[in-house]
């Protein structure tokens, strides 16, 4: 198994652009949720989905998209970046809920010019 | 709503030295609390699951207790390593906290020779 991996790694934008961070599990898990983690702030939850086709926000959701279309793929979507928006992104998933195990993947380390 | 609080911030050690990380919360509603270790530049591994019913789980060299009513959960290390190096998070699935792990802001650990 892979386990949770995320694409890219390293990513810079300009302000403005858009972009979506990727990540996948092979797992088969049904809970999988996208967290950013910034000094002095911890890691804060953006969205969650608790299976495919059911998505929900969490603490900091604005400025970001998700959609789950297979149980496998979660997708971020940066709309509008912004300079608040740098940070490194994590995506963890679990085998049904947030009070499982969580796996995380590796991370994105995202800077916004 | 939930606050977690790790403490202390930093802890360097000597190489086989027991030591205690400690994490308090200030709603004892909760499913069940987790300890992560983070390695720089990487994501979360999870450590010790520990449920709302138990008062400690073991894995190796590693302890996790939890004690709810005085919201207090404690990871003891055992015989210490330098490969314990890392930063250790604990985080809450909490009854009014739907959806998501509140996390502490960790205690980076250094375990010299």
């Amino acid at each position: 198994n892979a386990g949770v991996t995320q694409t890219p790694k390293f990513q810079v934008l300009k302000t403005g652009q858009s972009m979506t961070l990727q990540c996948a599990q092979d797992m088969n898990h049904e809970y999988m949720s996208w967290y950013r983690q910034d000094p002095g702030m911890g890691l804060r939850l953006i969205h969650y989905s608790v299976g495919a086709g059911i998505t929900d926000q969490g603490e900091v959701p604005n400025g970001y998209n998700v959609s789950r279309s297979t149980t496998e793929d979660f997708p971020l979507r940066l709309l509008s970046a912004a300079p608040s928006q740098t940070s490194v992104y994590f995506c963890a998933s679990s085998y049904s809920d947030w009070t499982d195990t969580q796996y995380f993947g590796p991370g994105t380390r995202l800077t916004v010019l | 709503k939930q606050e977690v609080t790790q403490i202390p911030a930093a802890l360097s050690v000597p190489e086989g030295e027991n030591l205690v990380l400690n994490c308090s919360f200030t709603d004892s509603a909760i499913y069940n609390l987790q300890w992560f270790r983070q390695d720089p530049g990487k994501g979360l591994t999870s450590l010790l699951l520990i449920q709302s019913s138990q008062r400690e789980q073991t894995s190796g060299r590693l302890n996790a207790s939890l004690d709810k009513s005085s919201g207090r959960s404690t990871l003891y290390i055992a015989a210490s390593q330098p490969g314990d190096s890392a930063t250790y998070l604990c985080a809450l699935a909490g009854g009014t906290s739907y959806g998501k792990l509140t996390f502490g802001q960790g205690t980076i650990l250094t375990v010299h020779p």
